[in-house]
């Protein structure tokens, strides 16, 4: 089965620009995996931040972008807040009806 | 807004079955080109993603669960349940749902435990 990849973990400076990216085991993401992001922080669920590779959910800051860089999909964020330390999950369509979570990338905000 | 709530036992034995209930309020769970999707958490693990199923009945699942997993729908009741058969501790975990179609809603979550 195809594992979706993720950093398991990345840091940036308050204020700074970090990009968090989900890659394929094998192949390239493409928009026809219809990737989404979501944050979550300890004991809430996770919350929408982009889907279809880089429609920004209702109610999400701007800072929060997605794209897809080279063979994976991404997730900018500008200008990073202390609030923005979380975990980001990624999740990619595999078609035939299966969605496939990535394994997550903590990050922290220092 | 529409709003999920999670429901079910919060322990189940090994071998028996987990049942949770997902209940949308705030809308109709057959207005809109939907489907809804369990996903679960083991504790300080990664999101799993279980299945979904349309208003239709239609339903996918994850092939590493296929074998032990039902989601079905009742519209009368605006719910979609969840099904897992032959528990075991691995299936410890916070269960969430959540509406797809566009940008997923989810719902708090409900923490099941495997243990006799």
């Amino acid at each position: 089965q195809t594992v979706v990849t993720q950093e398991p973990a990345f840091s940036v400076s308050p204020g700074g620009t970090v990009t968090l990216t989900c890659g394929l085991s094998s192949g390239s993401v493409s928009t026809s995996y219809y990737p989404s992001w979501y944050q979550q922080t300890p004991g809430q669920a996770p919350r929408t931040l982009i889907y279809n590779t880089n429609a920004r959910s209702s109610g999400v800051p701007d800072r929060f972008s997605g794209s897809i860089l080279g063979n994976k999909a991404a997730l900018t964020i500008t200008g990073a807040q202390a609030d923005d330390e979380s975990d980001y999950y990624c999740v990619l369509y595999m078609g035939t009806g299966i969605w496939v979570f990535g394994g997550g990338t903590k990050l922290t905000v220092l | 807004q529409v709003q999920l709530q999670e429901s079910g036992p919060g322990l189940v034995k090994p071998s028996q079955t987990l049942s949770l209930t997902c209940t949308v309020s705030g809308g109709s769970i057959s207005s809109g080109n939907y489907y809804w999707n369990w996903i679960r958490q083991p504790a300080g693990k990664g999101l799993e993603w279980i299945g979904r199923v349309y208003t239709s009945g239609s339903s996918n699942y994850n092939p590493s669960l296929k074998s032990r997993v039902t989601i079905s729908v009742d519209t009368s009741k605006n719910q979609v349940s969840l099904r897992l058969r032959s528990v075991t501790a691995a299936d410890t975990a916070v269960y969430y749902c959540a509406r797809g179609g566009g940008s997923w809603d989810w719902g708090q979550g409900t923490l099941v435990t495997v243990s006799s």
